[in-house]
């Protein structure tokens, strides 16, 4: 079985500070990890992901995550956040998948991200 | 454009009625899923499917019901069983491999959903 714990439903950060989200997660086999992205009334849009090699991965508007398999974490950071930053975030886990087997993903609840002037 | 489209974005019934959503892919995936996004519980799977003609329940699937007739298509039907179904619905798709790995799943723009 596998879980995904996003500590902190709403974070607060003014413009140009940094912006970290916290995730860990609970997994039987070593996991692949998401960050997705959501804004208002829309579908989820992939930020990054880690699957295998470098533990740190970069993704898209700027923004990074590190894996440590020895704390279970995937935190989200952006250097300097901006006023379009402000959205939903959703942490992710699946397991590697056996051939021709669709890939299941288990969700966090998601942290609501308040961009502040 | 390659992509997922869901209609209607938003859907209204009344209680005891039936409804089907829909869910289109373009992207050639072999694999569609149905999540269902309520305020504070992040998403949770219905049904997914990873070939035509083929599907599974999720973890949450009563009152629920799919079929999977073409590649492209995965409709969902919210039947008068399901006791909540006031909620964001949101389709998406990915590829399925043929060596051992997971892929990315794509979402489409949701529907939302309230019982009148």
């Amino acid at each position: 079985a596998q879980s995904v714990t996003q500590l902190g439903s709403h974070v607060s950060v003014s413009e140009g500070a940094l912006v970290l989200l916290r995730c860990n997660y609970s997994s039987s086999v070593p996991p692949y990890l998401f960050w997705y992205v959501q804004y208002p009334n829309q579908g989820l849009q992939l930020l990054l992901k880690y699957t295998t090699g470098a533990t740190l991965v970069k993704g898209i508007n700027g923004f990074e995550a590190e894996f440590k398999k020895s704390e279970t974490s995937f935190h989200l950071t952006k250097p300097s956040a901006h006023m379009s930053d402000a959205a939903e975030y959703f942490c992710a886990v699946s397991s590697p998948v056996f051939t021709g087997t669709a890939s299941k993903l288990t969700f966090g609840t998601g942290t609501r991200l308040q961009v502040t002037l | 454009d390659g992509g997922i489209t869901q209609s209607p974005k938003y859907l209204f019934r009344k209680e005891g009625q039936n409804v089907t959503l829909s869910c289109e892919q373009n992207l050639n995936h072999d694999a569609m899923y149905w999540y269902r996004q309520d305020p504070g519980q992040g998403l949770r799977l219905i049904y997914y499917s990873q070939i035509v003609n083929d599907f599974q329940k999720g973890d949450i699937a009563e009152g629920y019901s799919v079929s999977r007739e073409k590649k492209e298509s995965f409709p969902l039907t919210v039947t008068s069983a399901q006791k909540n179904p006031t909620a964001f619905y949101l389709c998406a798709s990915s590829i399925v491999r043929s060596s051992a790995s997971t892929d990315t799943q794509y979402f489409g723009p949701g529907t939302r959903l309230t019982v009148l």
